[in-house]
């Protein structure tokens, strides 16, 4: 399978802690996105860094990348109980033509207790 | 502007029937990416379409099929319904496909389809 994986697949702490999130892929890359999913509902586009970034901000999201070990992370700190979600990554790849799939890591899912 | 729309939003079907599902992109955007979501399988890539062509389909039967209109509208059908194909189903819009998917997709809130 060409999916990614994620770990941990579940993971809970509480209101004001950090969360992180780790994303391994399979294939090279040419960037990486992550998602939130709140209780299978659509997706959320959160962030996306290129495959020649090592990292990126957004607000309480920091995500890094480093492609030698086909590995991404996310953290969001001081985490609210509106964090409450699945977090996917999702990679796209170069398949020598202009595309938008996405290729899905299995996901995290995160519990805020208030 | 309006976000992904998708219809209808919950649908229950038996094995062997066909049902068409409905995405409508945000205003502007021609690209339409179309994902299945399964507890066993997770999301994976359905199909997508640009300018009413087909540019990439994933490892589906060909029960799965799907068009896109003038409009940018898409449409996805599955026929001879199994049980495995309960599922949400995401469709994702951007302006264009960009190589290496660097287009940042907006993703509708799904139709979850039921098969008894």
């Amino acid at each position: 399978s060409q999916q990614g994986e994620e770990d941990p697949q579940a993971l809970s702490i509480q209101e004001g802690e950090n969360a992180t999130m780790n994303c391994s892929y399979k294939t090279s890359i040419n960037n990486l996105q992550w998602y939130r999913q709140n209780s299978g509902r659509g997706l959320v586009h959160l962030i996306l860094i290129r495959s020649n970034e090592r990292e990126k901000h957004s607000g309480r999201l920091r995500v890094t990348l480093d492609t030698s070990k086909k590995s991404s992370s996310l953290l969001i700190t001081a985490s609210r109980a509106a964090d409450t979600a699945s977090y996917f990554c999702a990679t796209g790849q170069n398949y020598g033509g202009a595309t938008n799939k996405l290729i899905f890591g299995t996901g995290t899912l995160l519990a805020v207790q208030p | 502007k309006a976000g992904v729309t998708q219809t209808p939003r919950y649908l229950i079907k038996t094995r062997g029937q066909q049902v068409t599902l409905s995405c409508s992109p945000i205003s502007g955007h021609r690209s339409v990416s179309w994902y299945q979501q399964t507890p066993g399988q997770g999301l994976q890539f359905l199909f997508e379409y640009f300018s009413e062509t087909q540019r990439n389909k994933g490892n589906f039967p060909g029960r799965f099929s799907g068009r896109q209109f003038s409009n940018s509208r898409s449409e996805m059908n599955v026929s001879t319904l199994e049980l495995g194909d309960s599922a949400l189903y995401l469709c994702a819009s951007s302006a264009e496909p960009l190589a290496g998917g660097r287009e940042t997709q907006y993703f509708g809130p799904g139709t979850r389809l039921l098969v008894l």
